[in-house]
């Protein structure tokens, strides 16, 4: 049964830090694994999907890695800014690329200026 | 980008009252869902529906939880008979092959 956890649950940096994020997940045999960002009382953004065959993938000053052997990924944020401040949340498919997610429960950022 | 649109965002209604939650996934998406997301808790999954029925639901959408899909373009989330319960933020999502495109989610309110 996959589970996914996400520590800390809530995170407070000044502006201009870099910061990780951590998602932890017990079935190694994942095929993707996604980021998510959640702003208060909104939608979910995709902001990175890592496929198992990747390690890493970036976007801009976002960068997620994935290593399967540990059941862990990351969320790199680069020189983070108050416009970061949101939940992120991990998530991975129990099974196959489409199967249900299993959500983790979500690193509130806080960036303060 | 293409997006997944739900309507309406916020829904109000009584208890023991018939919802009907509307999305139109992305037009060459194959998979759809729908989860939820009750207020400081996990985003949970409730049903997925592929090539026009359900390919897995959860523990959650029991006999009071439907869905649709009535023509090429919407999804339906329908609610029988709403309990206090229910209140929560509804999500849609579809995908093709990989990765998942949420829409911004209908806030449902049971009073």
């Amino acid at each position: 049964k996959q589970e996914v956890t996400q520590i800390p649950a809530a995170l407070s940096v000044p502006e201009g830090e870099n910061l990780v994020l951590n998602c932890s997940f017990t079935d190694s045999a994942i095929y993707n694994l996604q980021w998510f960002r959640q702003d208060p009382g909104k939608g979910l953004t995709s902001l990175l999907l890592i496929q198992s065959s990747q390690r890493e993938q970036t976007s801009g000053r976002l960068n997620a890695s994935l290593d399967k052997s540990s059941g862990r990924s990351t969320l790199y944020i680069a020189a983070s800014q108050p416009g970061d401040s949101a939940t992120y949340l991990c998530a991975a498919p129990i099974s196959g690329n489409t199967g249900k997610l299993i959500f983790g429960q979500g690193t509130t950022l806080q960036v303060k200026p | 980008e293409p997006e997944v649109t739900q309507t309406p965002s916020h829904q109000v209604t009584q208890m023991g009252q018939e919802v009907i939650l509307h999305c139109v996934p992305i037009s060459n998406h194959l998979y759809f869902y729908w989860y939820r997301q009750i207020l400081g808790q996990k985003v949970e999954f409730l049903v997925s529906f592929y090539n026009n029925e359900i390919s897995e639901k959860s523990e959650i959408f029991d006999d009071q939880f439907s869905v649709e899909r009535p023509d090429g373009s919407n999804f339906t989330l329908k609610i029988r008979s709403t309990k206090l319960e229910d209140s929560a933020m509804y999500f849609c999502a579809s995908s093709f092959v990989y990765g998942y495109t949420f829409g911004s989610g209908t806030r449902l309110t049971v009073v």
